[in-house]
C-alpha cells in the first residue's frame, strides 16, 4: 500500500517568513495530493491540491510542488500570519481521493511566531 | 449545506461497553470514509463506501468494528467491545466521487476508560 512520509513534524517560522513542508510517497501509482490544514477541535480542511499532470499550483499565499519522477510534493506559505498556525497534513491517493480514500502524512505543527 | 455532521461529539465510556458513532454525509455525496486519528498513529482509513456499498475495510483494526451504511444519508461505526486503545477521534469525510475533494466532519472524541 501507499506510504506518505512528512516532515517537519514541527515547523516555527516569525510571522512574514515562508513556510515550507515536504512530503514522499511510494505507490507510484497515485496521481492526487491534497494538503489539509487542521484547526484545534476542527476536523481536516483542504486548503489546496495537485494532480500528476501538473507539476505547481498557487492559490494566493498557498503553493504547491509535485515530482513524480522523485516522488516527492512540498506545501509552501509565503508571508506567513497568525492565523496559519495549525497542523498541516499532506496525503496522497490513487483516484483524486474522492472514491478509494487518503493515506495521509503524519502532521506538521506550524507555528507562526509574532 | 451543513457539511458533514457527525454525532456525537464526545463519547466516554467503560471498557467492554458498545459504542456507536453516527454520521450524515453531505447530501449528493456518493462516497463515505471512516478515519481514525490519534498522536502516535496520525489519521488512518478505517473503512469506505461508495453508493452504500463498503468497498475497502482493511484498514477497521480488529473484527471488534464494524461500519454499515444503511442508506445514502446515514453511516455508523460501531465498538463492541469497546477497549481503552480505541481511544481516538473518529472522523467521517464524504465526497461525490473519484478526483474530488474529501470534506471531513468535527469528529467523535472518544474515551474508553
Amino acid at each position: 500500500g501507499e506510504n506518505v512520509e512528512q516532515h517537519p513534524s514541527t515547523l516555527s517560522v516569525q510571522e512574514g517568513d515562508s513556510a515550507v513542508i515536504k512530503c514522499t510517497y511510494s505507490d507510484s501509482a497515485s496521481n492526487y495530493f491534497p494538503w489539509y490544514k487542521q484547526e484545534l477541535g476542527k476536523g481536516p480542511q483542504l486548503i489546496i491540491d495537485i494532480r500528476s499532470n501538473v507539476g505547481e499550483k498557487k492559490d494566493q499565499r498557498i503553493a504547491v510542488t509535485l515530482n513524480k519522477t522523485a516522488k516527492h510534493f512540498s506545501l509552501h506559505i509565503t508571508e506567513t500570519q497568525p492565523e496559519d498556525s495549525a497542523v498541516y497534513f499532506c496525503a496522497a491517493s490513487r483516484s483524486g481521493g474522492g472514491a478509494d480514500g487518503l493515506t495521509f502524512g503524519k502532521g506538521t505543527h506550524l507555528i507562526i511566531q509574532p | 449545506d451543513a457539511g458533514v455532521i457527525q454525532s456525537p461529539r464526545h463519547e466516554v465510556t467503560e471498557m467492554g461497553q458498545e459504542v456507536t458513532l453516527r454520521c450524515k454525509p453531505i447530501s449528493g455525496h456518493n462516497s463515505l470514509f471512516w478515519y481514525r486519528q490519534t498522536m502516535m498513529r496520525g489519521l488512518e482509513l478505517l473503512i469506505y463506501f461508495n453508493n452504500n456499498v463498503p468497498i475497502d475495510d482493511s484498514g477497521m483494526p480488529e473484527d471488534r468494528f464494524s461500519a454499515k451504511m444503511p442508506n445514502a444519508s446515514f453511516s455508523t461505526l460501531k465498538i463492541q467491545p469497546s477497549e481503552p486503545r480505541d481511544s481516538a477521534v473518529y472522523f467521517c469525510a464524504s465526497s461525490t466521487g473519484r478526483n474530488t475533494e474529501a470534506f471531513f466532519g468535527q469528529g467523535t472524541r472518544l474515551t474508553v476508560v
